[in-house]
């Protein structure tokens, strides 16, 4: 199987403050790393992609300093929203695959939803 | 960006087939998937297609693929109410990005 992990499921923060999200391959390895992000009733968006051992790649028209990626290992990615405001409130997801080029499908974690107060 | 259009809503009752499309702009994909999300979750990969196939089955479900018209397509028979969710199709582009459709929300009557 191939196993993504993602936690919390749920958070509610204030305004101002950081939360982290983990995302974790539970039974692989994953060198890449993919952070979504999904508004109510609308597809998954592409945030940015988390290289092990290297910096994050992000999309246009995400902010960088805002949307913290760390991959500290091969089965370990994190998504720090810092200084958090309502809307951020959103449903965040994690992916990695197994291998790369679109062979391998990407594996998904549940998902984190993000209440800013 | 690639694009990739889907019906955003489909109703079907519960023991009929269901045909869930997607039309796509983007040909170089060797790969087509499909995932369902189901409420406050993630999403579940339930099949995929290689580029040079036409047909897949997997027990209640079929994909078809039409490349020359860049049309996929979802059949799910005997449709059951844990069947409701919301489908995504997707493929690849940039070498490992994968570009989702809008979605379909399947609706299922018992």
């Amino acid at each position: 199987g191939a196993v993504v992990s993602q936690h919390p499921s749920r958070v509610i923060c204030k305004s101002g403050t950081s939360v982290k999200i983990e995302c974790r391959s539970l039974d692989f390895q994953a060198t890449t790393m993919f952070w979504y992000r999904q508004f109510p009733k609308q597809s998954l968006m592409l945030m940015a992609t988390s290289n092990e051992g290297s910096k994050a790649t992000y999309e246009q028209g995400v902010e960088k300093d805002k949307f913290l990626i760390n991959h500290a290992s091969l089965t370990l990615s994190t998504l720090t929203v810092t200084s958090a405001h309502p809307e951020d409130s959103s449903f965040y997801i994690c992916s990695a695959s197994k291998g790369t080029g679109g062979r391998s499908p990407l594996h998904f974690g549940n998902g984190t939803r993000l209440t800013v107060t | 960006g690639e694009d990739v259009e889907q019906s955003l809503f489909l109703s079907v009752r519960e023991g009929d087939s269901s045909v869930i499309n997607c039309t796509y702009t983007d040909s170089s994909s060797t790969y087509l998937y499909w995932y369902k999300q189901e409420p406050g979750a993630g999403l579940q990969l339930l099949t995929y297609i290689f580029s040079n196939m036409d047909m897949k089955q997997d027990q209640r479900l079929t994909v078809l693929l039409n490349k020359k018209d860049k049309h996929l397509s979802l059949r799910i028979a005997d449709t059951q109410t844990g069947d409701s969710a919301i489908y995504f199709c997707a493929g690849v582009y940039n070498f490992n990005k994968f570009y989702f459709g809008s979605g379909t929300k399947l609706n299922v009557k018992p």
